[in-house]
């Protein structure tokens, strides 16, 4: 069990549209999701914190109009890149921490590969 | 601001050997401390943390509040264990992880 998915897997666009991903936890609810982005050979960043019904929580130096988020449900939070450009290309990764459940436990999706041309 | 280092980008051993890979952190607090493990294309998935005190794949992890370490451990190394592997620290109160910059672990035959 704790199966998180992503979609897509990896998304090519142009610069100045924007990008949608979609974060699943596919059996079990999740009342908090995480957003990562990964740099080639670097670690992951936390970007921002999604709680089913409220507003994210970003953490510094990421802009919230950027990177929009939405946790509309306790199975789905969407990361929405606006106005997408070369630099935002990278590895974005999410998590889920499952409802009820204490401690820093997080389960993994898969990640997207954004590549903006 | 916490912060979690693993002085070791890329750690190599042979087959049957001991395998430390290091982790440090810095936090005011008393923090949770865990081993998330990458292996070659697939996603991240945890390993261990330290409040369950518990021996995962023949992996162990000691939390030194004293030294601020939390050092991964396994005493022979196979070679399933080449992946690599983050240390994350999760302040008292929240839920958020801090990560380390990960050791990549290469166990050769």
């Amino acid at each position: 069990g704790a199966v998180v998915s992503q979609h897509p897997s990896r998304v090519i666009c142009k610069s100045g549209t924007s990008v949608k991903i979609e974060c699943r936890s596919l059996d079990f609810q999740a009342t908090t999701m995480f957003w990562y982005r990964q740099f080639p050979k670097q670690s992951l960043m936390l970007m921002a914190t999604s709680n089913e019904g409220s507003k994210a929580t970003y953490e510094q130096g990421v802009e919230k109009d950027k990177f929009l988020i939405n946790h509309a449900s306790l199975t789905l939070s969407t990361l929405t890149v606006t106005s997408a450009h070369p630099e935002d290309s990278s590895f974005y990764i999410c998590s889920a921490k499952r409802a009820g459940q204490g401690g820093g436990t997080q389960y993994f999706g898969p990640g997207t590969r954004l590549l903006v041309l | 601001a916490q912060r979690v280092t693993q002085p070791e980008k890329l750690l190599s051993v042979f087959k049957g050997a001991p395998v430390e890979l290091k982790c440090n952190y810095s936090y005011s607090g008393s923090p949770e401390l865990f081993w998330y493990v990458q292996y070659s294309r697939q996603r991240l998935q945890l390993l261990l943390r330290h409040i369950s005190r518990e021996s995962i794949k023949g992996f162990t992890a000691d939390l030194n509040k004293g030294e601020t370490s939390f050092h991964l451990k396994k005493p022979f190394a196979q070679e399933e264990d080449s992946a690599m592997y983050y240390c994350a620290l999760k302040p008292s109160g929240y839920s958020t992880l801090t990560f380390g910059k990960g050791t990549m672990l290469l166990v050769s035959p």
